[in-house]
């Protein structure tokens, strides 16, 4: 158990739609990192937020976005959701806000849109 | 354009052997580099790192190596056992520009 916690678990829902994946960083964690694996792709960076701020932009689409909120939990928004976008979606979170830090990551998200 | 490949998929050892996962970067900026190692159902988990100005780090059973010159990284576990089975991403990430890249993910299998 790395600490960090993602809800939902797995995510079901049509194309056009939006949704909302909630994370949780390991108590003590300023950062908060979003990945993207799909089927035929690795891991994909999409955005880190430090402390609230945004901090590096990745491979994120216009139609994701993502925030980090004062008690330091971060939300990805994802929109006019195509079939494309069927992935697990992974949090991490770091003590500190270098990507040489060790990142922790939650269980993922698995997004299925039909 | 993939900046960081794991040309091998799959990779399968005896256990007790060595296990060797190899990785290829194209960005001479990369000055970080990490190995996560991730089971089915679970986010990945970190392994072991290196900076550029190193060329080796060891951490128990896991050394990393790092060749400059050539652009490769790779990750050594010795001896193998069968609970290191897991899908191996390597990473590279430059301080500039704070993005971390991952390669596709090499599926190790340790065979009892």
């Amino acid at each position: 158990d790395s600490g960090v916690t993602q809800t939902p678990k797995h995510l079901i829902t049509a194309t056009g739609q939006r949704v909302t994946l909630r994370c949780s960083p390991r108590s003590g964690d300023l950062s908060v990192y979003w990945y993207q694996q799909s089927l035929d792709q690795g891991l994909q960076f999409l955005i880190q937020y430090y402390n609230g701020e945004e901090r590096a932009k990745g491979n994120i689409l216009e139609r994701f976005s993502a925030q980090q909120f004062p008690d330091l939990h971060s939300e990805l928004n994802l929109s006019s959701l195509e079939l494309g976008d069927s992935a697990l979606y992974f949090c991490a979170s770091s003590v500190d806000r270098a990507f040489a830090d060790t990142q922790y990551f939650g269980p993922g998200t698995r997004l299925t849109v039909l | 354009d993939q900046q960081v490949k794991q040309n091998s998929p799959s990779l399968s050892v005896q256990e007790g052997r060595i296990s060797i996962l190899n990785c290829d970067y194209t960005n001479s900026m990369f000055d970080y580099f990490l190995w996560y190692k991730k089971y089915p159902a679970e986010g990945p988990t970190f392994l072991i790192s290196i900076s550029s100005i190193k060329d080796k780090n060891e951490d128990g059973r896991f050394t990393v190596f790092l060749n400059k010159s050539a652009k490769h990284l790779s990750l050594h576990i010795v001896p193998s056992q069968p609970g290191d089975s897991a899908v191996y991403f390597c990473a590279a990430g430059s301080s500039n520009t704070g993005k971390l890249i991952f390669g596709q993910g090499t599926t190790l299998q340790v065979k009892p």
